[in-house]
């Protein structure tokens, strides 16, 4: 088993190029979630799902967008690059939000 | 507001030196406080789940400890390999999702 596979690992932009963060899980996991990691923030939820067709916000959702159409796949779109969104990404799938599994995450730098 | 405070924010250790971590938290209608362990350029890998008071789970040289406010990870005679970030998070809250704490980054010098 994969588990949790992100693509790409590292990832320059330009201030107001779009992008999409891939995430898959072989698990047959419901919940999937985003999070970003910021030096000194912790981890922050981006936005999360409970199943296929099914997506909602977290903490910090302002500048991406999610969508679910399959329970492997969980993408997260960058509308418009902006340097805030600087962070490393992560994406989590869990049985039913109980012990996650994360992928080894993207390094996004946005100049 | 539903929070997960970790101390210290460093540890340093020498090899065999016990000590622990604490996370202190928060939250309303807690079902469950979970201990992972990220390496630097890694994703955080999940270690324990804790669901109530007086729970405790072991794996090598790692105990957590769970209380009606906070948990402990005590470490006993920690390697070199043990140096990582320990984050530990909260499944609760209105939305019910993982509220997770800063981290505590534990060095173990041989």
């Amino acid at each position: 088993n994969a588990g949790v596979t992100q693509t790409p690992k590292f990832q320059v932009l330009k201030t107001g190029q779009s992008m999409t963060l891939q995430c898959a899980q072989d698990m047959n996991h419901e919940y999937m979630s985003w999070y970003r990691q910021d030096p000194g923030m912790g981890l922050r939820l981006i936005h999360y799902s409970v199943g296929a067709g099914i997506t909602d916000q977290g903490e910090v959702p302002n500048g991406y967008n999610v969508s679910r159409s399959t329970t492997e796949d969980f993408p997260l779109r960058l509308l418009s690059a902006a340097p805030s969104q600087t962070s490393v990404y992560f994406c989590a799938s869990s049985y039913s939000r109980t012990e996650a599994f994360f992928g080894q995450g993207t390094r996004l730098t946005v100049v | 507001e539903d929070q997960v405070t970790q101390s210290p924010e460093a540890l340093r250790l020498q090899e065999g030196e016990s000590s622990s971590l604490n996370c202190s938290y928060t939250v309303s209608g807690l079902r469950g406080l979970f201990w992972y362990r990220q390496d630097p350029g890694k994703g955080p890998e999940f270690l324990f789940t804790l669901y109530s008071a007086g729970e405790e789970k072991e794996k090598e040289r790692l105990k957590a400890t769970l209380t009606k406010k906070e948990s402990f990870l005590h470490i006993t005679a920690p390697k070199p390999e043990d140096s990582a970030t320990y984050l530990c998070a909260v499944l609760g809250g209105s939305q019910g999702n993982l509220i997770f704490g800063k981290g505590t980054k534990l060095s173990v010098k041989p």
